[in-house]
């Protein structure tokens, strides 16, 4: 089973800023089953990045993925608003897992 | 354009059973296979199974066999989660996913509640 673990578990910027989460693989993956998520309150996920750094449709430029074998990141390059959420990473090399989470919230 | 249509929020005692649906529209069913997902209140998403939708073979996580069963009905385009033998620590949001590269549309959602 691959677990996968973020961090960190709260970040804590301005808008602006930019904004780099992490998630780790206890095991090495493809990296074209790598997803990143995006959760708001209330909300269902929504896929922002497959396969490690394509933007799913409709996703702004601000958002990239970058990251193989174990190491995958999630870059913001100018935090919006609207950005203020949870983010989640998943696989689905091997069976599927997501990571357990990265709140960003406002400074 | 593509939809999932998740059934209305369950109320249930323990020890009961339930059975959630996801109605599915806008695309060709049977391309894609269709994930279920688990929310807790105040945690992160479990991924739960997933079922073929070509051959309706369905695929559990570790941790979620034995009580439940996932299965579908191609002629209304609809896949179904049955959970048996209900414990408090069922309650939770089940959401289904299509799967694919990423699953890239989700249902609204599904609040089932177990208490007694």
């Amino acid at each position: 089973e691959v677990v996968l673990t973020q961090s960190p578990g709260t970040l804590s910027l301005s808008p602006g800023e930019r904004a780099t989460l992490s998630c780790r693989a206890s095991q090495s993956i493809i990296s074209s089953y790598l997803a990143w998520y995006q959760q708001k309150p209330g909300q269902p996920p929504r896929l922002l990045i497959y396969g490690a750094s394509t933007r799913a449709t409709g996703i702004p430029e601000r958002f990239s993925g970058s990251g193989s074998r174990t190491d995958f990141t999630l870059t913001i390059s100018r935090l919006e608003p609207e950005d203020f959420a949870v983010y989640y990473c998943q696989q689905y090399y091997s069976s599927h897992s997501f990571g357990q989470g990265t709140k960003l919230q406002i400074k | 354009q593509v939809q999932l249509v998740q059934s209305e929020s369950e109320l249930k005692k323990p020890g009961a059973s339930v059975r959630l649906s996801c109605k599915a529209s806008g695309y060709i069913f049977t391309n894609y296979a269709l994930n279920w997902v688990r929310q807790a209140p105040g945690q992160g998403l479990e991924w739960m199974g997933w079922i073929n939708t070509n051959t309706g073979n369905p695929t559990y996580a570790r941790a979620f066999t034995g009580r439940y069963v996932i299965s579908l009905d191609t002629s209304i385009n609809t896949t179904y989660l049955q959970i048996s033998s209900l414990k408090p620590e069922d309650s939770a949001v089940y959401y289904c996913a299509r799967g694919g590269f990423g699953d890239d549309f989700w249902g609204q959602g599904t609040l089932v509640t177990v208490s007694s």
